[in-house]
């Protein structure tokens, strides 16, 4: 079945410093989503990706879909503490449903 | 609007205890999804559903029901709950084709 594996797993950095995490699939997707989920919280969807090789910002946030559609990857530029938090990929196949990866563990000290 | 709705928030169960999760949504979606999310891990789809009426199993649907009679109401149904069932269950809705856009604030679950 459909896997979608995300690195890191963790990433401790300084408030003011970049962050970035990766998404990879092992089948082209048709779609990849990103959601942000804070401790203790629920899932907070951020955007959604359709295109080969699209980019889209959110504010400080970069997302971008690889001209493949197989992986993607999440930038944020100049952490803030507010961006504490673990970030899900979830990619779908075709008209299958979400497949989520394990997500990233942001910490950010100030 | 009061979006997502879950209740109980939490819950603690016996071995072989039946229950219902319930969750509504007032935005008039058609898709509605059950997830369960296991410690450090992300999310498992059960089952979802894309219209009254009309329902599907996800990727773990062993031990779970759902019904969907209304567009507004998705309840999922525990029988005979194990220890394997322990975990934060999320309800989610979403318009159209979208992606699950809209999180309930989660149900968690313990069954001893």
């Amino acid at each position: 079945g459909q896997q979608v594996m995300q690195i890191p797993q963790y990433q401790h950095v300084q408030e003011g410093e970049d962050f970035t995490t990766y998404c990879n699939s092992s089948t082209t997707l048709s779609n990849i989503q990103w959601y942000k989920q804070r401790p203790g919280g629920h899932p907070v969807f951020l955007i959604q990706l359709v295109k080969s090789g699209e980019v889209k910002k959110q504010k400080r946030l970069t997302f971008q879909f690889g001209e493949a559609k197989k992986n993607s990857s999440l930038h944020i530029t100049a952490t803030q503490t507010t961006d504490v938090g673990t970030y899900f990929c979830a990619g779908a196949s075709g008209y299958s449903t979400l497949t989520f990866g394990k997500g990233t563990m942001l910490l950010v000290s100030p | 609007n009061a979006g997502v709705t879950q209740t109980p928030k939490f819950r603690i169960l016996k071995i072989g205890q039946s229950m219902t999760l319930q969750c509504a949504q007032d935005m008039n979606h058609n898709y509605m999804y059950w997830y369960r999310q296991d410690p450090g891990m992300g999310l498992k789809l059960i089952y979802y559903s894309v219209g009254a009426g009309i329902t599907d199993k996800g990727e773990v649907p062993n031990g779970y029901n759902v019904s969907r009679s209304t567009t507004e109401d998705f309840p999922l149904r525990l029988e005979l709950a194990a220890p394997s069932q322990t975990s934060v269950y999320f309800c989610a809705s979403s318009y159209g084709g979208r992606p699950a856009e809209f999180f309930g604030p989660g149900t968690r679950l313990t069954v001893l």
